[in-house]
């Protein structure tokens, strides 16, 4: 099982590009998460979905859309990225019953210029 | 919405020695406490998670404690070694962990002195 991946690995965007990051996961988990990773800042919640189809907004939202239109994929987006949004991004999945360990993937690092 | 707090920052001990590291946590309907760590440019990775009926866990040289009623928990590390050296996240949910995601503290930098 390869787990939890995300592509791509890194990423170098100007200002008001837009892009897509992909997480998969091979582990038929119901719960998906994109989290974001600063500086001092530890991890921050910017969506999450418990299902096919379905998706909720967490800690830091603004500036992102996600997708989950298969259940082993979760996508999120920038419609106009901003230099705000460098950082690290993680996703990660969870079973939905106990005992609810999140698997994270290997993070995209993505600089906006 | 949740806030974790994490203490301290940095923290370095001789390899051997053991380290504690502390988090609070405010909203008291959170009931899953997982403890991440993550080497430098790597992923977070879990060690050790706790629920709210239950006031310790031990896995090896790793434990974890619960107060629920003062709203706090740690990690404990015994006989620390060189490859205990990485960045520690607490972490709290009021979902068991699952539905709602997790709401982190901002890390604890731990260094093993040979």
């Amino acid at each position: 099982n390869a787990g939890v991946t995300q592509t791509p690995k890194f990423r170098v965007l100007k200002t008001g590009q837009s892009m897509t990051l992909l997480c998969a996961q091979d582990m038929n988990h119901e719960y998906m998460y994109w989290y974001r990773q600063d500086p001092g800042m530890g991890l921050r919640l910017i969506h999450y979905s418990v299902g096919e189809g379905t998706t909720a907004k967490g800690e830091v939202p603004d500036g992102y859309n996600v997708s989950r239109l298969k259940k082993q994929n979760f996508l999120l987006g920038l419609e106009s990225a901003a230099p705000s949004q460098t950082s690290v991004y993680f996703c990660a999945s969870s079973y939905w019953q106990g005992p609810n360990e999140q698997f994270f993937g290997p993070g995209t690092r993505l600089t906006v210029l | 919405g949740e806030n974790v707090e994490q203490h301290p920052s940095t923290l370095s001990v001789q390899e051997g020695d053991s380290a504690v590291i502390k988090c609070t946590y405010s909203d008291s309907a959170s009931n899953y406490f997982p403890w991440y760590k993550q080497e430098l440019g790597k992923r977070p990775q879990l060690i050790i998670d706790i629920r709210s009926n239950v006031g310790e866990k031990k896995d090896q040289r790793i434990a974890v404690t619960l107060n629920k009623t003062a709203k706090h928990f740690s990690l404990h590390i015994t006989e620390t070694q060189p490859e205990d050296s990485a960045v520690y996240f607490c972490a709290a949910s009021n979902s068991g962990g699952g539905a709602d995601g997790l709401t982190f503290g901002k890390g604890t930098h731990l260094i093993i002195q040979p």
